[in-house]
């Protein structure tokens, strides 16, 4: 258990679904990350969210949208995706993204299949 | 350029034998580092950190070494079990953000 839960674990989906993959931690932190892990490359930033406020988008495609309602919630809605984008997408935490010497703690992360 | 880099893709060691596993960085500038462990199914899992002021750091059967002379940055498992077989990143912290940027990740194996 690592305080950080993400559902669903495994998404199929169409190229012209629209779904989202959800993110809670129980940790009391204050920031908040997307990953996207593809295999055989370093997992990639997507978004950061700091006292839900959005402190980077590292350039995604706008078929990827974030949100997040509050610091224990952090949503990523999904819309018309490519066959690429099937991936691992993880979710972290940490304290606050701005304070450096902090892990980031991650979940289990979903397993996207774009069909 | 920033990039995290491990030296090996595979390591693939004997079952009570220890395990090194290195990573390189190429920022001078960074100041934190972090080991991260990966099961099959799992999101990777944080299993020590080290600041740049310190040159070593142990933890339960784990040590992890810096050498910021030639930006290297090493794990050590002692004894090590089939519960360790997983993918082992190395994460930097640069600078005055909470960013990591991670490297490609090194599978242990360990044969009984």
């Amino acid at each position: 258990e690592t305080g950080v839960t993400q559902t669903p674990r495994h998404l199929v989906m169409g190229m012209t679904n629209k779904k989202s993959l959800k993110c809670e931690q129980h940790l009391g932190h204050n920031a908040m990350y997307w990953y996207k892990q593809s295999a055989k490359k370093p997992l990639e930033l997507m978004f950061v969210y700091n006292f839900k406020e959005q402190t980077e988008n590292n350039s995604v495609p706008s078929r990827f949208s974030p949100e997040c309602p509050n610091s224990s919630h952090l949503f990523l809605h999904l819309h018309t995706l490519q066959p690429e984008d099937s991936a691992l997408y993880l979710c972290a935490s940490s304290q606050d993204s701005l304070e450096v010497n902090q892990p980031q703690h991650f979940g289990d992360g979903t397993r996207l299949s774009i069909l | 350029g920033e990039s995290v880099g491990l030296h090996l893709p595979t390591l693939s060691v004997q079952e009570g034998d220890n395990s090194i596993i290195n990573c390189a960085y190429s920022n001078s500038a960074s100041d934190y580092f972090i080991w991260y462990k990966q099961e099959s199914g799992k999101g990777p899992q944080f299993i020590i950190d080290i600041r740049s002021n310190m040159d070593k750091r142990q933890g339960q059967r784990v040590t992890v070494l810096l050498n910021k002379t030639v930006k290297h940055l090493s794990l050590q498992i002692a004894a090590t079990q089939p519960g360790d077989s997983a993918v082992y990143f190395c994460a930097e912290n640069i600078g005055n953000t909470g960013k990591l940027i991670f490297g490609q990740g090194t599978t242990l194996q360990v044969k009984p």
